[in-house]
């Protein structure tokens, strides 16, 4: 039964950078056909797919996001993170990891994390 | 990129009733569509991948349909569970994108 769960800071300052780790278990992170992705939620609102990133390293992300946002994978430890710069008041949310698979569906997602800037 | 508009916003349901939810996308997805219920303090769970594919262990009154630019959500008997919030999400083309939700209220 493959599980996520997200770590890291549950608050951040404005301007400084946001990082979070995803530990992997129950499946392994260098399977072919998944990709290993990061949403977000705002309070109230609904979620926002952040980016994703495939076991040979092949990354794509949400273009408002872009310039600020790298998503990286550490197989030896089954693990995937997110590290966001800049950030400010509005990057305030839940952050959820989660397994693209069929069709790129998120099929299994880690509780969330909170963090506010 | 692709905007996802869903409607109705809210809906107010009784136990067993029919409940459907559309969802629209700013250019065709084809079938790469997939839908979400969210319970307060939860994360999203995945109901249908694909338009109309009902996720694996997901229970048979909720189903999905429609190709291109429509799509619907339909739950044939609303069960307490139910009452949650639901979201569609594209993923034709990068960046994916999510429409913002549709809350099924209890009547």
């Amino acid at each position: 039964q493959p599980q996520l769960k997200e770590s890291g800071p549950g608050h951040v300052k404005p301007s400084e950078t946001l990082s979070l780790t995803c530990s992997v278990s129950g499946v392994s992170i260098s399977s072919t056909g998944y990709y290993w992705a990061w949403i977000r939620q705002p309070p109230g609102k609904g979620p926002e797919w952040i980016g994703s990133i495939y076991y040979t390293g092949s990354t794509h992300y949400q273009s408002s996001l872009k310039s600020r946002v790298t998503i990286s994978l550490d197989t030896s430890n089954s693990q995937f993170s997110l590290r966001l710069t800049s950030v400010t008041a509005g990057d305030t949310a839940v952050y959820y990891c989660a397994r693209e698979y069929k069709y790129n569906s998120l099929d299994v997602w880690g509780q969330g994390t909170t963090v506010t800037v | 990129d692709i905007q996802m508009t869903q409607s109705p916003s809210s809906l107010s349901a009784s136990l067993g009733d029919k409940v459907t939810i559309t969802c629209r996308a700013s250019q065709s997805v084809r079938t790469d569509l997939n839908w979400y219920r969210q319970r307060p303090g939860e994360a999203p769970k995945l109901l249908i991948y694909a338009a109309s594919s009902l996720q694996t262990g997901v229970p048979s009154r909720f189903s999905g349909s429609g190709s291109g630019t429509v799509f619907t959500l339909t739950i044939s008997s609303v069960q307490p569970d139910d009452f949650a919030s639901y979201y569609c999400h594209q993923t034709t083309r990068s960046p994916w994108t999510f429409g913002q939700g549709t809350r099924v209220e209890v009547k």
